[in-house]
């Protein structure tokens, strides 16, 4: 059945980076846009990133653009996404989800469980 | 990128119906009939309830319905059940090719 897995969140100091992983198993990736959407605490869901299936189309958040980059390996079925010059504002629960085709259309049902990034000084 | 706009919450008791409207602007619910609506329970991943104004996942009780007028998009949930308890978020694609949520609308289910 469809899966999808995050690593990679934890407690880091503003300025720093990161990147989360987000494996996946059960369906033809290299098919799929991708989607990362964070849960921001009080505040609720922000959509961050979409990677269209074969990793030429990419788009942002303005309030991320320049500081994160979404990037696929359709080799190894895994989606990632750089985080640099982290704010106490990138705090959240970060969830990878599928996309409804190969494009920027819809998020799929299928989304991971999260991962938490904490972003302190 | 805005926000879509959403009450903040809204209740109702067990049996009655709820509707949570979806407010945004010709570039993005306006313009374009992919609006999705996801239910969170706490501690938990969305769960998208409908996709593309009016459709279902399959899996999902026929009591959740989607509709669209212009700028506002509605979630109606029928036959309210205590397990509908949790957060409903709209989302839509914009013009900018990305996609904007709402606030979020938390249900109590009296």
């Amino acid at each position: 059945q469809v899966r999808l897995v995050e690593s990679g969140g934890g407690v880091v100091q503003p300025g720093t980076s990161l990147r989360l992983s987000c494996a996946t198993f059960g369906f033809t990736f290299s098919s799929y846009g991708m989607h990362w959407v964070r849960h921001i605490p009080g505040k609720g869901l922000q959509w961050v990133a979409v990677i269209w299936y074969d990793g030429k189309n990419k788009f942002y958040a303005d309030s991320v653009k320049g500081r994160f980059t979404v990037s696929r390996d359709n080799s190894r079925d895994i989606l990632y996404l750089q985080m640099n010059s982290l704010r106490v504002d990138d705090t959240a629960i970060y969830f990878c989800a599928r996309g409804r085709h190969y494009d920027s259309s819809g998020i799929d049902e299928y989304w991971g469980q999260g991962t938490l990034v904490t972003v302190s000084p | 990128q805005s926000a879509l706009t959403q009450p903040a919450s809204v209740s109702a008791s067990p049996g009655q119906s709820i509707t949570i409207s979806c407010t945004g602007t010709t570039n993005d619910i306006g313009g374009y009939n992919s609006v999705s609506w996801f239910q969170q329970h706490p501690g938990k991943a969305p769960k998208l309830i409908v996709y593309e104004v009016t459709n279902r996942p399959s899996g999902v009780s026929y009591r959740f319905s989607g509709s669209k007028s212009g700028n506002t998009a509605s979630l109606t949930i029928s036959g309210l059940q205590g397990e509908d308890e949790a957060d409903y978020y709209c989302s839509s694609f914009s013009i900018t090719y990305t996609w904007i949520f709402g606030g979020g609308t938390k249900l109590t289910v009296l």
